[in-house]
C-alpha cells in the first residue's frame, strides 16, 4: 500500500504571498491531520478533516485554512505568508477508529512532509 | 498550556546502554499514548503505543511504561543502536484528538 505522499517537497516563497500545499492519504484513509513542525516547537497541530469537514482545529490564525476532497485528498492554505511561517509542514493519514479497537484511529501515518521557506 | 510535556529536548546515550526518554501529561481524559521516531527529512514514524488500561507495553528493544498516577509516559530503549539516533515524539489521544510533546533529540555515541 503507498504511504502518504505530499506535494511539493520543497518551496519558498516571499512575505505577503499565498502558499497551497497538497496531501494524499494512504488509501482507504478518511482522516487527514495537518501539522507544523519548527525547531523547539514540537508538532503543532493545524487542523483535521474527516470525510470533507473539518473536525478539529488547532490555535492557528485564519491564514491557515484547509480543505478536503471527496477521495479524501486534502490541502492545506497559507495567505499572507510571514517570515514565521517558515517550518516543515506534515501531513498524516488515519484510518476510522472502529468499535471497541483503541488502536485503529489513533495511530497516525505522516508524509514526508513540505518545508516552506518564507524569505 | 501545554498538555504533553517532554522535558529534555536532548538525551545522549552510549551504544548498547539503556536510552530512557520521558513524557509527562496533565489532562487525566487522555486514554492512549503513542511514540513517534522522526529522521531529519522524514515526517515521524509510529513506533509504539499503549492504551490507558495498561501500564507496560513492550515490542523488541522498546517497552513503554505508563504511571497513571504520576500522569507520566517513558520510552526504554535497550540496548541503544546508532540507528536509534533521531527525535521522539511523545504523543496522548482522547476521542479524535492527539497531541504532540515537543520531541527529545536522541544521539546515541559510539
Amino acid at each position: 500500500k503507498a504511504g502518504v505522499t505530499q506535494t511539493p517537497r520543497y518551496l519558498i516563497k516571499t512575505r505577503g504571498q499565498q502558499v497551497t500545499l497538497s496531501c494524499s492519504p494512504i488509501s482507504g484513509h478518511r482522516s487527514v491531520s495537518w501539522y507544523q513542525q519548527t525547531p523547539g516547537q514540537g508538532l503543532q497541530f493545524l487542523f483535521e478533516y474527516f470525510s470533507e469537514t473539518q473536525r478539529n482545529k488547532g490555535n492557528f490564525p485564519g491564514r491557515f485554512s484547509g480543505r478536503q476532497f471527496s477521495n479524501s485528498r486534502s490541502e492545506m492554505n497559507v495567505s499572507t505568508l510571514e517570515l514565521g511561517d517558515s517550518a516543515l509542514y506534515l501531513c498524516a493519514s488515519s484510518p476510522v477508529r472502529t468499535s471497541g479497537d483503541l488502536s485503529s484511529y489513533n495511530e497516525q501515518f505522516f508524509g514526508p512532509g513540505t518545508r516552506l521557506t518564507v524569505l | 498550556d501545554q498538555q504533553v510535556k517532554q522535558n529534555s529536548p536532548s538525551l545522549s546515550v552510549q551504544e548498547g546502554r539503556i536510552s530512557i526518554l520521558n513524557c509527562d501529561y496533565t489532562n487525566s481524559m487522555f486514554d492512549y499514548f503513542l511514540w513517534y521516531k522522526k529522521y531529519p527529512a522524514e515526517g515521524p514514524t509510529f513506533l509504539i503505543s499503549i492504551s490507558s488500561i495498561k501500564d507496560k507495553n513492550e515490542d523488541g528493544r522498546f517497552t513503554v511504561f505508563l504511571n497513571k498516577s504520576a500522569k507520566h509516559l517513558s520510552l526504554h530503549i535497550v540496548p541503544s543502536q546508532p540507528g536509534d539516533s533521531a527525535v521522539y515524539f511523545c504523543a496522548a489521544s482522547a476521542g479524535d484528538k492527539i497531541i504532540f510533546g515537543k520531541g527529545t533529540r536522541l544521539h546515541i555515541l559510539p
